[in-house]
């Protein structure tokens, strides 16, 4: 069945670091793409999303691209802020399946 | 404002006492879900709906049961609760299934049952 897998955290990094949190995908067809983030006490929110094959969604600094190829939508960002500390979730389709969530922690 | 309201936020109970957490949203969206997350599981489908009077089961609907009387509200009802139900709780609403379509989600509820 369809199905999304994103890498394991917690993810520690200092402040001005690179992010790469990397999810896949597997699925019937090519179903929209999507990033929410939780932050601590909070529900999700919508980070960014894509709908089609090379599409880059992006906001507040992360960009993520649809990857038919690698089945992928790695998230990215080119530097952290303390701020960003969340979890972060990739999932796909309109009924949303999630992946299991990567707890990213940024040290000033 | 464009919202999705959960109430309560937070609940402890004990097992078999029925309980009925609310959910209501703002933007007339046709499509209403219930999530449960547990750590390292992510979020899990419990039930969903695609319009009033139209719910089907998600990935994990054993105990608990919905209705969409209304089109705004989708109460989520757990008849007798066990421990294993312990978990965060999330409504979220969307104007549909279709490409692109985004969900919005509440604040969510966390229940904790003895």
């Amino acid at each position: 069945g369809d199905s999304v897998t994103q890498m394991e955290g917690p993810v520690t990094l200092s402040e001005e670091a690179f992010l790469t949190i990397n999810c896949t995908y597997t699925a019937t067809g090519y179903p929209s793409l999507f990033w929410y983030v939780q932050y601590p006490g909070e529900g999700l929110q919508l980070l960014l999303k894509a709908t089609k094959a090379d599409d880059k969604g992006s906001n507040k600094g992360f960009e993520a691209t649809y990857r038919k190829e690698t089945t992928s939508f790695h998230l990215e960002k080119g530097s952290v802020q303390v701020s960003d500390s969340a979890v972060y979730f990739c999932a796909q389709g309109g009924k949303l399946i999630f992946g299991q969530g990567t707890e990213l922690s940024v040290k000033p | 404002e464009a919202q999705v309201t959960q109430n309560p936020r937070y609940l402890i109970t004990v097992t078999g006492k029925k309980l009925t957490v609310t959910c209501s949203q703002n933007m007339n969206h046709e499509y209403m879900s219930w999530y449960r997350q547990d750590p390292g599981l992510g979020l899990r489908q419990i039930y969903y709906s695609m319009n009033v009077e139209v719910t089907d089961k998600g990935d994990v609907p054993e105990g608990y049961k919905v209705s969409r009387k209304e089109k705004r509200n989708f109460p989520l009802i757990l008849e007798s609760p066990s421990p294993n139900q312990t978990s965060l709780y999330f409504c979220a609403s969307s104007l549909g299934t279709g490409i692109g379509d985004t969900q919005y989600f509440g604040p969510g509820t966390r229940l904790t049952v003895l």
